[in-house]
């Protein structure tokens, strides 16, 4: 089945950077956009940019834009995001999740799933 | 775009009916709305696309409707697994996601 499996949990000082990795399986990788979402404790979701696994082709939130990238390895059908100079209030968990969606003579359409498990980040002196 | 999801929480029973808004500042594609259930502890999962189909899994109890910039999430009938928090999110231009602040259902 299609499924996004994340890297553990971190634990990160301020002024670090951390690597998340997203693996996928059960489609295919390159066919799909890998969307980020990270959800800081008790707080809603916020979306962070996506990669096309195809392409290389990025797109990042204003918000962390400077400090994201975002990059695949399609031997190993992985998407990575790297969040770089960690501050407190990057304390949350990380999801990836597939963009998939398409248009017809109807209309377009386009949704997140699945969703990764998430991957606890903690920026903590 | 802003997503503006009523009531912040919604205190029922089982067996009652969940009607949950979601509210966006213009109009939008319903293509490009759906819902999310995230239950704690677990990462979030596609409910309805479309602002109105079911994702593959999903009981038919829930059901989604609306244009424009009205949106809705209706439970038929709440099972206790039910009792989570409802995101709506939104595809947008350019290619970005926006989600809904969220509605807790709670007993």
């Amino acid at each position: 089945q299609v499924q996004l499996v994340q890297s553990g949990a971190e634990v990160k000082k301020p002024g670090a950077s951390v690597r998340v990795s997203c693996r996928a399986s059960g489609y295919t990788f390159t066919s799909y956009i890998v969307a980020w979402v990270r959800q800081a404790p008790g707080q809603g979701l916020e979306w962070l940019g996506w990669i096309s696994p195809k392409t290389g082709e990025t797109s990042y939130a204003q918000k962390v834009q400077g400090r994201v990238t975002m990059t695949t390895d399609t031997s190993t059908n992985t998407v990575y995001m790297e969040l770089r100079s960690l501050r407190s209030d990057d304390s949350a968990v990380y999801y990836c999740a597939r963009d998939e969606g398409y248009c017809s003579g109807a209309g377009c359409y386009r949704w997140l799933h699945p969703w990764g498990q998430g991957t606890l980040l903690t920026v903590s002196s | 775009i802003v997503l503006t999801q009523s009531p912040g929480t919604l205190s029922l029973s089982p067996g009652e009916r969940a009607t949950l808004s979601c509210r966006a500042s213009q109009s939008i594609s319903s293509g490009y709305l759906g819902w999310l259930q995230q239950k704690p502890g677990q990462a979030p999962r596609l409910l309805i696309s479309s602002a109105s189909n079911r994702a593959t899994g999903i009981p038919d109890r829930f059901g989604g409707s609306g244009s424009g910039t009205d949106f809705t999430l209706t439970i038929s009938s709440l099972e206790p697994e039910d009792f989570a928090i409802y995101y709506c999110q939104l595809y947008g231009d350019p290619p970005s996601w926006t989600f809904g602040q969220g509605t807790k259902v709670e007993i």
